[in-house]
């Protein structure tokens, strides 16, 4: 299966602060998917970015607080921004490598906001 | 909007003892898939169901997609303390044309007494 890392695997924040998070791919992939999961609760996407193009963003989430970068086939980047305590959540990055919608999940990055 | 539920929440079982866990969804679903998220850990494919009434097994795991495409199942056969985890059930509604986003469950949280 695809092999798929994040940068930081976790992290505590001040409130006010921004934090970018990478994930990398040891494929070429087409899309890139970003989610959210808060403590004890399912996953949530946030957007999924396609290389060469802007990221398309889910209800509830928006470029200016959740910017995202895909400068190429294998590597994205999620930015949370101006964070508050209610950005404390396992963010996730994740591919399909092999066919549509069979997706594999980074390990996450344990996000805290103080 | 497309919402996809499972029941139980949680659930615990002895060790042997067999367990199910089961989707419905609000919309005719393309396929479904089931992921496995381990205590800390990040959500991990098990398995996809495409066909209308398809029954998949993994060693211990029964996987059925139900007649309708609007539900499915997940048993497991005499449990282990490996099994230990929140199952996630997970899919795209059917495609009018274009990507539709995975949708997930809440999942079900399985704990085993040994």
């Amino acid at each position: 299966s695809a092999v798929i890392s994040q940068k930081p695997s976790r992290d505590i924040c001040q409130r006010g602060t921004s934090l970018t998070i990478q994930c990398q791919v040891d494929s070429q992939v087409t899309m890139m998917f970003w989610y959210r999961q808060q403590p004890g609760q399912s996953l949530t996407l946030i957007a999924t970015a396609n290389q060469g193009s802007e990221a398309t963003y889910e209800s509830g989430f928006v470029i200016d607080k959740f910017p995202i970068s895909r400068p190429n086939l294998t590597f994205s980047t999620l930015t949370v921004s101006n964070m508050s305590p209610e950005d404390s959540s396992i963010y996730l990055c994740s591919v399909e490598p092999y066919s549509p919608d069979t997706q594999y999940f980074g390990p996450g990055t344990r996000l805290t906001v103080l | 909007g497309q919402q996809v539920m499972q029941i139980p929440q949680y659930q615990h079982v002895q060790e042997g003892e067999d367990f199910t866990t089961y989707c419905n969804s609000s919309t005719t679903l393309s396929n479904i898939q089931w992921y496995k998220q381990r205590p800390g850990g990040h959500p991990v494919f098990l398995i996809q169901l495409v066909k209308s009434g398809e029954v998949k097994k993994q060693k211990r795991l029964t996987f059925q997609f139900g007649e309708a495409k609007k539900n499915s199942s997940l048993h497991i056969t005499a449990t282990q303390t490996t099994d230990v985890g929140t199952y996630f059930c997970a899919g795209p509604p059917m495609r009018k044309g274009g990507s539709e986003k995975l949708v997930f469950g809440k999942g079900t949280k399985l704990t085993v007494n040994p």
